[in-house]
């Protein structure tokens, strides 16, 4: 079983659309969680950075931290062309090393 | 602020020499910096992590001797692939991070061995 898991989709939605991305984990030990996105041929750009469990909201992008269900989430508002790329959940026990998931493809159609 | 830049962008190379790729944060700088690989289609694998003036740290599976990491200085790292093979046809991407929490990407240089 891989420590992070993440479905790499192609997830296919229409512009405008509410995007739900998802993560499980099985390591208790992960508090720190990010979400980076991915444009092809480029390095990952951070996206959200959360700590222990809780929401966080950042203008159209909402990520979510249950501990208790080692489940995050990251929820896309008013999804445009533009964010079709892959999203990449990530986590880290010390916040040093990172433990990423494989990455959802995301296409969002106009 | 918080940008890490990599050189070069793009490399192909003859199986047998080596390449070194240069990651640097350019405002800020990085206590440790990480480098990962990552294979079409798949997610990245960290490879090792070095924190300026130490030696690296390796992955499992990770061959040092191979992979050959300098963190110099506090804003510059570098990656040299030792007597490349097709094998090590890959994208490499590095990041960078200030306080050991967050860490920052550079855009990845593709490697193509020959």
């Amino acid at each position: 079983q891989k420590e992070v898991e993440q479905d790499p989709g192609p997830l296919s939605v229409p512009e405008g659309a509410i995007v739900s991305l998802n993560c499980t984990y099985s390591n208790s030990a992960f508090q720190y969680f990010m979400w980076y996105r991915q444009y092809s041929r480029k390095g990952p750009e951070l996206l959200m950075y959360t700590y222990s469990s809780g929401n966080k909201e950042d203008g159209r992008f909402t990520a979510q931290v249950d501990k208790s269900s080692k489940y995050i989430s990251l929820f896309i508002r008013d999804s445009q062309p533009s964010d079709s790329a892959t999203y990449l959940c990530a986590m880290s026990a010390t916040g040093n090393k990172l433990v990423f998931g494989a990455g959802t493809i995301l296409r969002v159609k106009s | 602020g918080a940008v890490v830049s990599q050189h070069p962008s793009w490399v192909i190379c003859k199986s047998g020499t080596s390449v070194k790729i240069e990651c640097r944060s350019l405002d800020f700088q990085a206590t440790t910096m990480f480098w990962y690989r990552q294979f079409p289609k798949q997610s990245l694998m960290l490879m090792a992590t070095s924190n300026e003036g130490s030696k690296a740290t390796y992955e499992q599976g990770v061959e040092k001797d191979k992979f050959l990491i300098n963190h110099a200085s506090l804003t510059l790292s570098t990656l040299t692939v030792t007597s490349a093979h097709p094998e090590d046809s890959s994208f490499y991407i590095c990041s960078a991070s200030r306080r050991g929490d967050e860490q920052f990407f550079g855009p990845g240089t593709r490697l193509t061995v020959l």
